[in-house]
């Protein structure tokens, strides 16, 4: 079964200072993507980043970048530069090969501080 | 080009009621995806459909929920009888093909079933 852990159930960062939100994952399967998505209080799910798991380098999408850790099945969100309008849930995802759908991890809540 | 359309935006139904959440997809979208979020969880997936077929309802209840896609217009997901347990948002996701291209979320529908 396909599992998506993240550990950190809130985090709190200061504006313009850097923060990682944790994400692992299980499976044993080799072929997988990796995504990331945003939840503002608003409720809509906004797209981030994403990661094959055969992808070379990490993924990058302007201040969110992914550090893939493929041997320790981990996927963290890095935030750079952090913004006030960065305060959300962040749930991290996977698919596995061949399948329709999405698993989703618990969320983070951060808060980002002026 | 609009996104994922999905309405209403809040529905509240009676127990024993029955909700009709509708969602479009984004143009030239011909997959969708259901998913439930219950307070304070991830997305648990429901349901993949596309037009007139649905490919994989493994994370549907087996009772009182249905959905469809029909050749023309939205998706509808349906729950018969509600009860309070239904009580969730559900979002609406689509992508032009079923596999590694990323979904589009709605920005949802949030049932209240008093």
């Amino acid at each position: 079964a396909q599992k998506i852990t993240q550990t950190q159930p809130g985090m709190f960062v200061q504006e313009k200072e850097a923060v990682t939100l944790d994400c692992t994952y299980d499976t044993s399967d080799p072929s997988y993507g990796l995504f990331w998505y945003k939840q503002p209080s608003s409720g809509e799910m906004i797209f981030l980043i994403y990661q094959g798991s055969y992808d070379q380098q990490n993924a990058t999408e302007g201040r969110y970048s992914l550090n893939f850790q493929k041997a320790r099945k981990s996927a963290n969100l890095v935030i750079s530069a952090s913004q006030l309008g960065d305060s959300a849930m962040y749930f991290c995802a996977m698919r596995p090969p061949g399948a329709n759908n999405l698993f989703f991890g618990t969320g983070t809540r951060l808060t980002v501080i002026p | 080009n609009a996104g994922v359309m999905q309405n209403p935006r809040h529905l509240v139904r009676r127990r024993g009621q029955e909700a009709r959440l509708r969602c479009s997809p984004m143009k030239g979208h011909s997959h969708v995806y259901w998913y439930r979020q219950l307070p304070e969880e991830g997305l648990k997936f429901m349901v993949y459909l596309q037009k007139e077929n649905i490919i994989d309802e493994s994370g549907m209840p087996k009772e009182r929920f249905s959905a469809e896609f029909p050749k023309e217009g939205p998706s509808i997901l349906r729950i018969q009888q509600v009860v309070r347990g239904d009580s969730a948002a559900y979002f609406c996701a689509s992508s032009p093909t079923g596999s590694r291209d990323g979904y589009t979320f709605g920005s949802g529908t949030r049932l209240t079933v008093v």
